[in-house]
C-alpha cells in the first residue's frame, strides 16, 4: 500500500528555535496534504490544507506565521514551527490523499512527537 | 460546517464477537468521503476503509465493513470475529467542502478494548 514518510518521529528543542517537519509520499503524487496535531488521548485536530503549488488553507484559530507550510512538490509537504515555545508541544501527524479510479484513500505518516523546552 | 461525531468514549467487545462503532456526520456538500482508522498506542494512523457518498454499496475490508445509512447520516464501522489486537483507538472522518476548500475532520474517537 502507500507509504507516507514523516520526519522527524520525535525533536526536543529550546524555546525559541523553530522546528521543521517533513512530509513525503513515498509510492504516490500527492496533490493534497493535510496537518493535524493531536494532543494525548484527544481527536486529530485539522491545522491546514496544503495544496502543491499554492498557499495552505488555515483553520480558524492556527496561526499562519508561527505554523509555516510549504507543498512545493507533488511529494513533498513541510511545516515549519517558527519561535516554538513549550505550548507548541504536541504530536504533529500529516496525511496525504490519493485518488485513484475514484477510490480514495487517505495515508497518514507516523508523526512528529515535538518537546519544547 | 461539516461535523463528524463519535458517541462512544469507549467500548468493549468479547474475542470473537462483533461490534458496531458508530459515527454521524453533517455536511452541505452533496459529495464526499468517510473514513474510519485505528490508533494503537504507538500512535501511528492505520487506514481501516472508505466510503464514497455516491457509492451504492457498503464498503467491505477483511472483518470491517461500514454501514452506510446516507439518510440517517450515519457511517458505522463494524468489526467482526474481534481480535484482541484490534483494541484501540478507532477514528471516523469525513473529506468534503467547507468554505470553499476540501477538508477532512475526525471524530473524537472511541477506544475499543476486546475482553479474552
Amino acid at each position: 500500500g502507500a507509504v507516507v514518510s514523516q520526519h522527524p518521529s520525535w525533536v526536543i528543542c529550546k524555546s525559541g528555535t523553530s522546528v521543521k517537519i517533513e512530509c513525503r509520499s513515498l509510492d504516490f503524487q500527492a496533490t493534497t496534504m493535510f496537518w493535524y496535531r493531536q494532543f494525548p488521548k484527544q481527536s486529530l485536530m485539522l491545522m491546514a490544507t496544503s495544496n502543491e503549488g499554492s498557499k495552505a488553507t488555515y483553520e480558524q484559530g492556527v496561526e499562519k506565521d508561527k505554523f509555516l507550510i510549504n507543498h512545493a512538490s507533488l511529494t513533498l509537504s513541510t511545516l515549519t514551527v517558527t519561535s516554538a515555545h513549550p505550548e507548541d508541544s504536541s504530536f504533529y501527524i500529516c496525511s496525504a490523499e490519493e485518488i485513484r479510479d475514484r477510490d480514495e484513500k487517505l495515508f497518514f505518516g507516523s508523526g512528529t512527537q515535538l518537546s519544547v523546552l | 460546517a461539516q461535523k463528524i461525531t463519535q458517541t462512544q468514549p469507549g467500548m468493549f467487545v468479547q474475542e470473537k464477537e462483533a461490534v458496531t462503532l458508530d459515527c454521524t456526520y453533517d455536511t452541505s456538500d452533496p459529495s464526499y468521503g468517510l473514513f474510519w482508522y485505528k490508533q494503537p498506542s504507538s500512535g501511528e494512523m492505520i487506514f481501516l476503509i472508505y466510503q464514497g457518498s455516491y457509492d451504492q454499496q457498503n464498503a467491505t475490508e477483511g472483518r470491517y465493513s461500514l454501514n452506510f445509512q446516507k439518510a440517517r447520516k450515519s457511517a458505522n464501522l463494524v468489526i467482526s470475529a474481534s481480535q484482541l489486537g484490534d483494541s484501540a483507538m478507532y477514528f471516523c472522518a469525513m473529506r468534503a467542502r467547507s468554505g470553499g476548500y476540501q477538508k477532512v475532520t475526525f471524530g473524537t474517537g472511541t477506544k475499543l478494548q476486546v475482553i479474552p
